[in-house]
């Protein structure tokens, strides 16, 4: 069982926005400003999306965000591509140099 | 361009060590800005930090409590790689071990990561 309760499953059509929720506790996602984003393609590595809540590293498409509302986080990815299609992990820093990661959630471009 | 290159056994016995090696290009295990992370994913435990070693004027490590009794993390400066050691494996071990780097501006996250290493634990 995950640190990070994630929902299993997302869905959108191709031009649709879609948000995944990530909740933690007043430890971890509510506690720092140090929740990240990943994105995995089956077979790959994870990529990072979201860094530190709401920063996107150099070359990922301003078409993905991150937000964080007490102990939850969000990741929207908007105008949704065929290429969006992969799981989605959070990750949080829960302190005592410690990170945890949710469950991670299938997104389907539909 | 920085990338990190796997090595190591995909196959380990049980109450065996599992080990693994982490191989640097474009940045250095000594960096002053970086640290050097084993991350693991299995579909039991999703993905599950393991530790980490990093250099700020000497040398340190962090470890996972959950494995903390059974893992050592070792920098080699001399081959710019550093290494995963976990012992008295048992098959809840069973995983795809990932070496992974938090980069300078980049907060706590992952920017880089090795290609992964499935590695089995079974007789």
């Amino acid at each position: 069982q995950s640190a990070l309760t994630q929902p299993p499953s997302a869905s959108g059509s191709p031009g649709q926005s879609v948000t995944i929720s990530c909740t933690g506790t007043n430890s971890d996602v509510g506690g720092y400003n140090y929740v990240s984003w990943y994105q995995q393609h089956p077979g790959k590595a994870p990529k990072v999306m979201i860094h530190e809540v709401s920063k996107r590293p150099s070359g990922v498409p301003d078409r993905f965000s991150g937000s964080k509302s007490g102990n939850t986080a969000s990741l929207t990815v908007s105008g949704l591509q065929a290429e969006d299609e992969a799981d989605y992990y959070c990750s949080s820093y829960a302190g005592s140099n410690n990170w945890v990661f949710g469950g991670g959630t299938k997104l389907t471009v539909l | 361009q920085v990338q990190l290159q796997q090595s190591g056994p995909g196959l380990v016995k049980p109450s065996q060590t599992l080990s693994l090696t982490c191989a640097i290009s474009g940045d250095s295990v000594s960096s002053n800005s970086a640290a050097w992370n084993w991350i693991r994913q299995s579909p039991s435990r999703g993905l599950e930090w393991l530790g980490r070693t990093y250099y700020r004027s000497k040398w340190y490590n962090d470890y996972a409590v959950s494995v903390k009794s059974r893992i050592t993390i070792n920098p080699d400066t001399s081959k710019n790689q550093f290494s995963l050691q976990l012992n008295s494996v048992t098959p809840e071990d069973t995983a795809v071990y990932f070496c992974a780097r938090e980069g300078e501006g980049m907060g706590t996250a992952f920017d880089i990561w090795g290609q992964g290493t499935m590695v089995t634990v079974s007789s």
